[in-house]
């Protein structure tokens, strides 16, 4: 099985500022044949499912905001809120799709400081 | 809009059953993939299962195999979970959630709409 590691657990940023969250995949998630990484991020507010943010590690859903951006490939990958909003307090999972089981992250909570 | 409703849910003793649906609305059942994830009480995400949009092919977690079954109606445009042999460590909410487009196959696993969820509670 792929294990996904993400960090740090949770952090603390002020409106505003910048937030950056790692994902880290014990094996290489990046499909040579297409150069794909098979990698997404969602944000899970609390009390509501999960919602996907990032697909294909980099390629943002449709109505996402363009402060959410993601990149990285092979084994390490990137989540970078460029501003902090009020709204986007909730905690961000990476999954892998390169194998099953699809594995998550343990999730990375964000607040505000 | 892409609706997805759970239901099924409940308190269940250790050793029991339960059998969980999700009913789809505003998108083309039969031309997804559909996926069976859960959450423990304050925990992570774990996927569970998913299936071919005919059903012919279905994937489990170790943690559930010969335990629970997955399966779909596409002329119901219904995703369904059976659970056998409940344990304490399978109360979690869980989701029903779209995944690939036939079109695309395994290849864009992920998870693009989520239902709200439907708790399941293990207990004796």
């Amino acid at each position: 099985d792929i294990v996904m590691t993400q960090s740090p657990d949770s952090l603390a940023v002020s409106l505003g500022e910048r937030a950056t969250i790692s994902c880290k995949s014990s094996q290489s998630v990046l499909y040579s044949s297409n150069n794909n990484n098979y990698l997404a991020w969602y944000q899970q507010k609390p009390g509501q499912p999960p919602k996907l943010l990032i697909y294909w590690a980099s390629t943002r859903e449709s109505g996402v905001p363009d402060r959410f951006s993601g990149s990285g490939s092979g084994t390490d990958f990137t989540l970078t809120i460029s501003s902090l909003q009020a709204e986007d307090v909730a905690v961000y999972y990476c999954q892998q799709y390169y194998s099953t089981p699809l594995t998550f992250g343990g999730g990375t909570k964000v607040e505000i400081k | 809009q892409v609706q997805l409703v759970e239901s099924g849910g409940g308190l269940v003793k250790p050793g029991g059953s339960l059998r969980l649906s999700c009913a789809a609305s505003g998108f083309t059942f039969s031309d997804y993939f559909m996926t069976w994830i859960r959450q423990a009480p304050g925990k992570g995400l774990e996927w569970v299962s998913y299936i071919s949009s005919s059903g012919t092919t279905t994937y489990y977690a170790d943690s559930v195999k010969g335990r629970f079954t997955i399966s779909r109606d596409n002329g119901k445009n219904s995703l369904y979970l059976q659970m056998n042999s409940l344990r304490a460590e399978d109360t979690a909410v869980y989701y029903c959630a779209r995944s690939a487009p036939t079109s695309c196959g395994g290849d864009c696993s992920w998870l693009s709409y989520w239902g709200q969820g439907t708790l399941v509670t293990v207990s004796s």
